[in-house]
């Protein structure tokens, strides 16, 4: 099984709806989860950080389930330049070592 | 501020040749990482360095593989001999400390290797 993984997609979004999608992490103990963005040949960047309670910035909401073990990322109002790929990442150890999934694309459309 | 730099952005060798990239992290941050991504997939860390010493290499293929920070702040990985399945995109990262769970990494532009 996969340390982390993620439902590749493609979603096929139009513009202005809304998205969410899961990743689920097999590793119980791991604290620290985000959520990059990765455009079509570019470097990941961080998008947010995932909070227990769950955490808001702007248009894009995160959730974590320590219980099932999953976290979500939710984007309203979907906009063309979210087009990308979404990556599931979780931080396992106290020295920064991040894993990343495999990603979910998202694809906005007009 | 200058984000963290990596040199060459492509390549392409034939198989069994070697090959070195090289990354200038983004000033003052003490961890560098190197990441393999094939395409695809995530990004695969292969190895982290606190300031020049290594702190995680264990993903690293070693017989092929090598890496060093000389001086805890440009890094270099080499790859001898090449190999088909080698062929991605290699990513170095910076981050301010031991990117512990409030450190950011920032990711570099990434060298495309093609392995022929």
């Amino acid at each position: 099984r996969k340390e982390v993984e993620q439902d590749p997609g493609p979603f096929n979004v139009p513009e202005g709806a809304t998205v969410a999608f899961n990743c689920t992490y097999s590793n119980s103990a791991s604290q620290s989860f985000f959520w990059y963005r990765q455009d079509c040949r570019k470097e990941p960047k961080l998008l947010m950080s995932v909070y227990s309670s769950g955490n808001e910035d702007g248009r894009f909401t995160a959730q974590l389930n320590r219980a099932s073990q999953y976290i979500s990322l939710l984007i309203r109002d979907s906009k063309l330049s979210d087009s990308a790929t979404y990556l599931c990442v979780v931080l396992t150890d106290s020295w920064g070592k991040l894993q990343f999934g495999a990603g979910t694309q998202v694809v906005v459309t007009p | 501020e200058a984000g963290v730099a990596q040199s060459p952005r492509y390549k392409i060798i034939e198989k069994r040749q070697s090959v070195a990239f090289w990354c200038n992290p983004i000033s003052g941050h003490a961890t560098l990482y190197w990441y393999q991504q094939i395409l695809g997939q995530g990004p695969k860390l292969l190895i982290q360095f606190q300031n020049n010493g290594v702190v995680d290499d264990s993903q690293l293929p070693k017989d092929r593989f090598s890496a060093e920070r000389l001086k805890g702040v440009d890094s270099t990985l080499k790859i001898q001999p090449a190999k088909l399945e080698d062929s991605a995109v290699y990513l170095c990262a910076s981050s301010l400390t031991s990117g512990g769970r409030g450190d950011t990494q920032y990711f570099g532009p990434g060298t495309r290797l093609t392995v022929l």
